[in-house]
């Protein structure tokens, strides 16, 4: 159940540049929308999140835009870095009605090079 | 507190055999998932507990998974008759007990790789 798309496949960006990567949603149920960021070799590392009634997240050089009508939001890395060279996937899940999240859907991932 | 481990990090097996791979969650952490990821791919969830109860399964996990908690702290996933179709990394995460923010958030382990040969 393909229910998180995430384009593009592979990204290549300049060193100082920005790194956009963007997801779609289908389910409107959907109430929490993290980014993983994952070396090779490694699991999953939490990036940044965010929540539908917010519309913008900053932390640092990564920001999350959110447009919960069009049922979408993106990942921006501000003056990339070789060192943000990984694999990123957005993820959405919604709480249990019982309390705590379900499980997350993935993206297909996003490969970020940054070339110096 | 050293995060999510798992255990091993690595296992080739022969098709037909059975495997089994370790988690320990981050300790007090009361929830804990399986995901499997193949090459290329987002992780997928496999099943999740909470404490000791198995609550979830995907239609992923087919008969020859089984995966316990037998104590609400560590997790074993168990593969039967392997096949050459389960090679992946097998993901364990954690999140904490409670209701607010900042609790649904999942902590990866390093994975498992699993190769069937």
């Amino acid at each position: 159940q393909q229910q998180v798309k995430q384009s593009p496949q592979s990204l290549i960006v300049q060193k100082g540049g920005i790194s956009i990567i963007n997801c779609a949603y289908e389910n409107t149920a959907f109430d929490y929308f993290p980014w993983y960021q994952q070396f090779p070799g490694k699991g999953p590392a939490l990036l940044i999140a965010i929540r539908p009634d917010v519309s913008e997240k900053k932390e640092g050089r990564f920001t999350i835009s959110f447009n919960k009508s069009a049922k979408q939001f993106s990942l921006h890395i501000m003056d990339s870095q070789p060192g943000d060279s990984a694999t990123y996937f957005c993820a959405a899940c919604r709480r249990r009605f019982s309390g705590g999240y379900n499980k997350l859907i993935f993206g297909a991932g996003t490969r970020l090079a940054v070339h110096p | 507190d050293t995060g999510v481990s798992q255990n091993p990090r690595h296992k080739i097996t022969k098709r037909g055999q059975n495997v089994t791979f370790r988690c320990d969650p981050i300790s007090e952490h009361n929830r804990l998932y399986w995901y499997r990821q193949t090459l290329g791919q987002g992780p997928e969830f496999l099943t999740y507990f909470q404490n000791e109860a198995q609550l979830e399964k995907s239609r992923l996990l087919s008969d020859r998974f089984s995966a316990e908690r037998p104590k609400g702290s560590f997790s074993t996933l168990e593969i039967q008759r392997t096949e050459q179709g389960d090679s992946a990394m097998y993901l364990c995460a954690s999140s904490p007990r409670g209701y607010g923010v900042g609790q649904e958030t999942q902590y990866f382990g390093p994975g498992t790789r699993l190769l069937v040969l």
